[in-house]
């Protein structure tokens, strides 16, 4: 199973909602990966968790809140978003924080009205 | 600050060689050169790495100059289903004095399309 999945693969929330994304791997990979992606742009880094524990913050808004509950699950804990942050949001582990491949999830395309 | 160069976008016919350059004139002698690709609406795919010797892989071929400046990824031969954005990467690998340069960093890529 070389498989990263997300859910939910769309999300609409207004502005002062609460949401989850969520993120789930199987390979027994022990750094994942937080990516945003905004229209005909390139993936940007956002966080980075190592052994469950994060290891690298991007100087991302506090309204963006990550968590790795145990080393198959991550999530993104979403509160007061902004129209602007809407994107698509991506998942990806590898073996190893720094590992030779990384496999990511297709996404959560997140609108925020 | 970018660290590799490619053309922003190219096209090839079905059937026929991809061959895709990518400049780093200023790698480092720990930095591998990475390749992946995303296809619209999906996430970022692994194609293959290489540190100075020509890789070639199920999917492609890397070759990379024997001065580590440049590097061409080669789709030998290329699908419809290959349309989609390459993006170079150059990173080290964590452990080998990569520092922070072990992140994956995304570039802007190359707008590769395939015609029937």
């Amino acid at each position: 199973d070389t498989e990263v999945t997300q859910t939910p693969k769309h999300l609409v929330m207004g502005m002062t909602n609460k949401k989850s994304l969520k993120c789930e791997q199987h390979m027994g990979h022990r750094a994942m990966y937080w990516y945003k992606q905004k229209a005909k742009k390139p993936p940007e880094l956002m966080f980075v968790y190592s052994y469950e524990k994060l290891s690298i913050n991007e100087s991302v808004p506090s309204r963006f809140s990550p968590e790795c509950p145990n080393s198959s699950l991550l999530n993104l804990h979403l509160h007061a978003l902004q129209p602007e942050d809407s994107a698509l949001y991506l998942c990806a582990s590898s073996d190893r924080e720094g590992g030779t491949e990384a496999f990511f999830g297709q996404g959560t395309r997140l609108t925020v009205v | 600050d970018a660290k590799t160069t490619q053309p922003t976008s190219m096209d090839c016919a079905e059937g026929r060689a991809a061959n895709l350059p990518c400049n780093h004139s200023t790698i480092s002698g720990n930095e591998y050169v990475y390749w992946y690709r995303q296809i619209h609406s999906q996430g970022p795919q692994y194609i293959i790495h290489g540190l100075k010797n020509n890789e070639t892989n199920e999917m492609a071929s890397l070759i990379i100059t024997e001065d580590r400046k440049s590097s061409t990824l080669i789709l030998p031969h290329a699908t419809l289903r290959d349309t989609a954005v390459y993006y170079c990467i150059v990173r080290a690998n964590k452990g080998l004095g990569g520092g922070s340069n072990y992140k994956l960093t995304f570039g802007k890529g190359t707008l590769l399309t395939v015609n029937p």
